[in-house]
């Protein structure tokens, strides 16, 4: 079973400037979530979708961040304008209804 | 709101000797799910174990085992035999089996001496 694909693994880019990650989910996984993870912290749940629906957005700073998951299935996630502050590794996990979820690999954005 | 604290940010244990790690939370809800993550440096977020609260047993998985105190709301994992595989980040997780999000602790880093 292929696991959760996220691309790019790292992405260098200067202030102001814009980016985006995408996460293709496990198949028949409902439930797609990105989190933010700032060296030396615990993943932070920026957007939660059910399909593609959103379920959670409370933590996402939606005057920079956006997200959204076509069809139920692929997903991005961008940043316009980036800050510095949004210097993180960036999880993309999916899951059943119910139960763990599965994670990518991530991916690390510098911010200069 | 859901909080998973974990008060070790670091520890170290020798191979082959047994170490736990601490995880409580907090919660009103009675139905969830609990995990214990492994992050190596290659930041792959890896499932080591899980327990569903309604359980009274203790999870088990190999080398790795839980200590699920649901009226204390502790969960602690413990690592037998550690090997030099098992440095890493260590993040405790909450889930409610409602499907809603998955709440991370903030991490204890895990260094397995030779």
């Amino acid at each position: 079973e292929a696991g959760v694909a996220q691309s790019p693994r790292y992405k260098i880019i200067e202030k102001r400037q814009s980016v985006a990650f995408w996460c293709n989910p496990i198949s028949g996984h409902a439930t797609l979530y990105w989190y933010q993870q700032i060296l030396g912290q615990g993943p932070k749940l920026l957007i939660q979708f059910q399909n593609n629906g959103v379920v959670d957005d409370s933590q996402l700073p939606k005057d920079r961040f956006s997200a959204e998951r076509l069809k139920g299935v692929d997903s991005t996630l961008k940043i316009q304008p980036a800050k510095l502050e949004d210097s993180a590794v960036y999880l993309c996990a999916s899951s059943l209804d119910i139960g763990e979820a599965f994670f990518g690999q991530g991916t690390r954005l510098t911010v200069v | 709101a859901q909080t998973v604290t974990q008060s070790q940010p670091e520890m170290s244990v020798q191979e082959a000797e047994t170490v736990t790690l601490s995880c409580t939370y907090d919660t009103s809800e009675n139905n969830y799910y609990l995990f214990w993550y492994k992050q190596p440096p290659s930041r792959q977020m890896i499932l080591v174990i899980r327990q569903e609260a309604y359980k009274q047993q203790n999870a088990t998985e190999n080398r790795f085992s839980v200590n699920f105190q649901k009226a204390a709301k502790s969960f602690s994992l413990k690592i037998s035999d550690s090997q030099l595989g098992d440095t890493a980040m260590y993040f405790c997780a909450f889930k409610m089996a409602s499907g809603s999000r998955l709440t991370f602790g903030e991490g204890t880093q895990l260094t397995v001496n030779p």
